[in-house]
């Protein structure tokens, strides 16, 4: 099982240019997370998804920002007129799909390796 | 929203000695919480888990508490090594005010074992 795969590993983008971040889950794993980090910061949700299906966005921003998860390839998480704010760290993870069992309605997140995005 | 608030920020710890880093958190219907450790550079990978239906779990050396009543959970990481130097973070999800999967992050604990 290879994992969470995120391509590119470093991503340099001058500002008002366009980021595309990709993210190919787990096998098995149909639940997408896209997650923010700044530099010495705490992780912070962006958007789940599931295939062909944004569950919750809350977590991104309104504009420039887009995430889509199609029946076929990658997840991606698109960046439009990336400014400097946008350097970070971006980490994908998947998971199985949640049980509604009693104790057990959440199931662990398995992160990928990140893009770091660096906008100059 | 759920808030999830982790302290310290820092611990600096010698080799050997033991480790705490608690978190609360505010949505009572929270049910899962996990903790992760990341490396410098590297991805954030689960350690160690609890379910709102167990108050304490053991592995080898780390183990977590959870106090449902007071909103709480703690890491607890016993006989560290230098390896053990992370930042480690806790996480809470599967409240009523969130997607199932979507997990509150806490700010992170840096934690250093001096050899």
């Amino acid at each position: 099982n290879a994992g969470v795969m995120q391509n590119p590993r470093h991503l340099v983008r001058r500002r008002g240019q366009e980021a595309r971040l990709r993210c190919s889950p787990m096998k098995g794993h149909s639940h997408v997370y896209w997650y923010r980090q700044l530099p010495e910061e705490g992780l912070k949700f962006m958007v789940y998804l599931q295939k062909e299906n944004i569950i919750d966005e809350s977590g991104m921003p309104k504009e420039r920002f887009s995430a889509e998860f199609p029946k076929e390839g990658p997840s991606i998480l698109r960046i439009q007129q990336v400014v400097r704010g946008d350097s970070a760290a971006y980490f994908c993870a998947s998971s199985t799909r949640p049980r509604r069992d009693i104790g057990q309605s959440d199931s662990p997140l398995h992160f990928g390796n990140g893009t770091r995005l660096t906008v100059t | 929203g759920e808030n999830v608030e982790q302290h310290p920020s820092t611990l600096s710890v010698q080799e050997g000695d033991s480790a705490v880093i608690k978190c609360t958190y505010s949505d009572s219907a929270s049910n899962y919480f996990p903790w992760y450790k990341q490396e410098l550079g590297k991805r954030p990978q689960l350690i160690i888990d609890i379910r709102s239906n167990v108050g304490e779990k053991k592995d080898q050396r780390i183990a977590v508490t959870l106090n449902k009543t007071a909103k709480h959970f703690s890491l607890h990481i016993t006989e560290t090594q230098p390896e053990d130097s992370a930042v480690y973070f806790c996480a809470a999800s599967g409240g009523l005010n969130t997607n199932a999967g979507k997990s509150t992050f806490g700010d992170g604990t840096t934690l250093t074992v001096k050899p």
